[in-house]
């Protein structure tokens, strides 16, 4: 039972432009919501993270919107860099347990 | 401050052997936990050790083992390897148990053929 899904293994996008990464969960215990970037032969790197009771956070260019009705969370990354391209895994907690979900590739394009 | 360091980095295995894999916290980091990560299954949770004591278990079978030690280092233990075993293992440091972000080493490799 995957209760953290990110549906597109895979994105591309150009640099400059906005990427938005998705992350779907089911258990409406989550309280915390993270978003880790992972490079090959790196291990994730945490990158922002949203508490339940709020809807947005922001961090720079990387910002976290968090839709609990619809049980769902992005990350967007505006303006999108070459160095951006990474494996980006979301990540929801309760009661200290990290679940991950399957990872979205991220390829930003010069 | 060095970061979470694993070793060995890379290991071969035969089904129905057994491996150790070593995990050293960031310095002060008294909770560490695992993860397996395999392609299309992203990285599930094994078990995480605070002070010595197993905290919290993921859904893997018995063969999958842990200890952590006085100084925080952990070590992990698969026994009787099987073909699906073949992962990279991960483990995460954090200041206290159940703390949300956590700090991760660069993993080990393995390979059971």
């Amino acid at each position: 039972d995957q209760q953290v899904k990110q549906n597109s293994p895979s994105l591309s996008v150009q640099e400059g432009r906005i990427s938005i990464l998705n992350c779907d969960y089911t258990n409406s215990m989550f309280d915390y919501f993270l978003w880790y970037k992972k490079y090959p032969a790196e291990g994730p790197t945490f990158l922002i993270s949203i508490s339940s009771i709020k809807d947005k956070n922001e961090d720079g260019r990387f910002t976290v919107f968090l839709n609990k009705s619809a049980k769902h969370l992005s990350l967007h990354i505006v303006p999108s860099q070459p160095g951006d391209s990474a494996v980006y895994f979301c990540a929801a907690s309760a009661g200290g347990k990290l679940i991950f979900g399957q990872g979205t590739e991220l390829s930003v394009k010069p | 401050k060095a970061g979470v360091t694993q070793t060995p980095r890379y290991l071969i295995k035969t089904r129905g052997q057994q491996v150790t894999l070593s995990c050293s916290p960031i310095s002060g980091h008294r909770s560490v936990s695992w993860y397996q990560q395999t392609p299309g299954q992203g990285l599930q949770f094994l078990f995480e050790y605070f002070s010595e004591t197993q905290r919290n278990k993921g859904n893997f079978p018995g063969r999958f083992s842990g200890r952590q030690f006085s100084n925080s280092r952990s070590e992990m233990n698969v026994s009787t390897l099987e073909l699906g075993d073949s992962a990279l293992y991960l483990c995460a440091s954090s200041f206290r148990s159940s703390y949300n972000e956590q700090f991760f080493g660069p993993g080990t490799r393995l390979t059971v053929l």
